[in-house]
């Protein structure tokens, strides 16, 4: 069974530019999460989509975040324009239910 | 909101050493994922758990969901270099999302 994927692995880009992260979840799976981690910590929830539809979007920073589910498959995030704060790994995950989250390898940002 | 404590905060073994680690949560969970994270991949799942007092294995590793709810327990036997990596529990937060601990830092020395 193919893993979560997504693209790209990673991106350079100066401030104020922008930059769009995709993934594709693993067949089948309705629930589709985009996590964002920092180096040295743990990953934090941006969004999380269960369908096409958004279940919980309340940790995205709205002014410069944005992503969407068309379709109830493949998802985008996008961040215009980047501050230099944002330099992170952007990791997507997938779930078949509301349990175990198998996720990407992520998308390695940094913003100069 | 929910937060995770994770302890400790890295360690360094001996290679064929056993390795305990811990989770916390100021609130209660009905659920615990235990997750390895090597440099450069993202999070890769170990076990899950779902019901309080249960013991858990996966190979080596073995993972307890305490009885308090609050907390839960992964232990390495044995351990090799390729358990060398961040660890990091994750439990359900608000709604159905998951929210992760800042992580254990394993290294394994030869």
């Amino acid at each position: 069974e193919a893993g979560v994927a997504q693209s790209p692995r990673y991106k350079i880009i100066e401030k104020r530019q922008s930059v769009a992260f995709w993934c594709n979840p693993i067949s089948g799976h309705a629930t589709l999460y985009w996590y964002q981690q920092i180096l040295g910590q743990g990953p934090k929830l941006l969004i999380q989509f269960q369908n096409n539809g958004v279940v919980d979007d309340s940790q995205l920073p709205k002014d410069r975040f944005s992503a969407e589910r068309l379709k109830g498959v493949d998802s985008t995030l996008k961040i215009q324009p980047a501050k230099l704060e944002d330099s992170a790994v952007y990791l997507c995950a997938s779930s078949p239910h509301t349990g175990e989250l198998f996720f990407g390898e992520g998308s390695r940002l940094t913003v100069l | 909101g929910q937060q995770l404590n994770q302890s400790p905060q890295s360690m360094f073994i001996q290679e064929g050493e056993d390795v305990s680690m811990n989770c916390t949560s100021s609130s209660i969970f009905n659920t615990w994922l235990w997750y390895k994270q090597d440099p450069g991949e993202g999070p890769v799942l170990l076990i899950a758990l779902y019901k309080a007092g249960e013991l858990t294995s996966n190979g080596r590793l073995t993972a307890q969901f305490g009885i308090t709810r609050k907390d839960s327990f992964l232990n390495i036997s044995a351990s090799i270099p390729s358990d060398v990596g961040i660890y990091f529990c994750a439990g359900p937060s608000y709604g159905q999302n998951f929210v992760f601990g800042p992580g254990t830092r394993l290294s394994v020395l030869p």
